[in-house]
């Protein structure tokens, strides 16, 4: 299993653009989510879904669009990136509601 | 609302030198308290779950404790490779139709020198 695998790895905007993180995992969760990880801030909670068709919002949701159509796959779109949003973002995914949330390897994202 | 408070934010260790790293949190109803390492440029690597006070789990030279207020995660005779952050997260109350949400505390960066 690749377990749970996110593209780019690195990537730069300029304010305005729109861009789609890609997150898929192959370990059939169903509850996957989206943090933001900033330096001296604990990872934030941007979106979750808890299965196909269905999200959610997390504690900083702005800014930030997310659709569900398969189990595998949960991509993050920033509709017009903002230099605010220059951060680190991480895609989790559960077995269940208790269970423990495996995170991918990141993608690093500056918007200037 | 809930939150979690790591203490000390950076720790530095020779190698053998046993300590001890903080996660204070409040929430309405704990059903959980994770422990993560993270390394640079990666995403967390998960380590343990708590579940109710005095729960005890044990990895290697890594070993975490929890009460009703606070978990700690002690290092015993640390390696050059257990340097990393740890992070410690916390899974509150739920309702019958959302799911829980982690909160995560800012971490602890360890540096163990040879």
């Amino acid at each position: 299993n690749a377990g749970v695998t996110q593209t780019p790895k690195f990537q730069v905007l300029k304010t305005g653009q729109s861009m789609t993180l890609q997150c898929a995992q192959d370990m059939n969760h169903e509850y996957m989510s989206w943090y933001r990880q900033d330096p001296g801030m604990g990872l934030r909670l941007i979106h979750y879904s808890v299965g196909a068709g269905i999200t959610d919002q997390g504690e900083v949701p702005n800014g930030y669009n997310v659709s569900r159509s398969t189990t595998e796959d949960f991509p993050l779109r920033l509709l017009s990136a903002a230099p605010s949003q220059t951060s680190v973002y991480f895609c989790a995914s559960s077995y269940s509601k208790l269970g423990v949330q495996y995170f991918g390897p990141g993608t690093r994202l500056t918007v200037t | 609302e809930d939150q979690v408070t790591q203490s000390p934010e950076a720790l530095r260790l020779q190698e053998g030198e046993s300590s001890s790293l903080n996660c204070s949190y409040t929430v309405s109803g704990l059903r959980g308290l994770f422990w993560y390492r993270q390394d640079p440029g990666k995403g967390p690597e998960f380590l343990f779950t708590l579940y109710s006070a005095g729960e005890e789990k044990e990895k290697e030279r890594l070993k975490a404790t929890l009460t009703k207020k606070e978990s700690f995660l002690h290092i015993t005779a640390p390696k050059p490779e257990d340097s990393a952050t740890y992070l410690c997260a916390v899974l509150g109350l739920m309702t019958t139709d959302s799911w829980g949400k982690l909160q995560f505390g800012a971490g602890t960066q360890v540096v163990v020198t040879p």
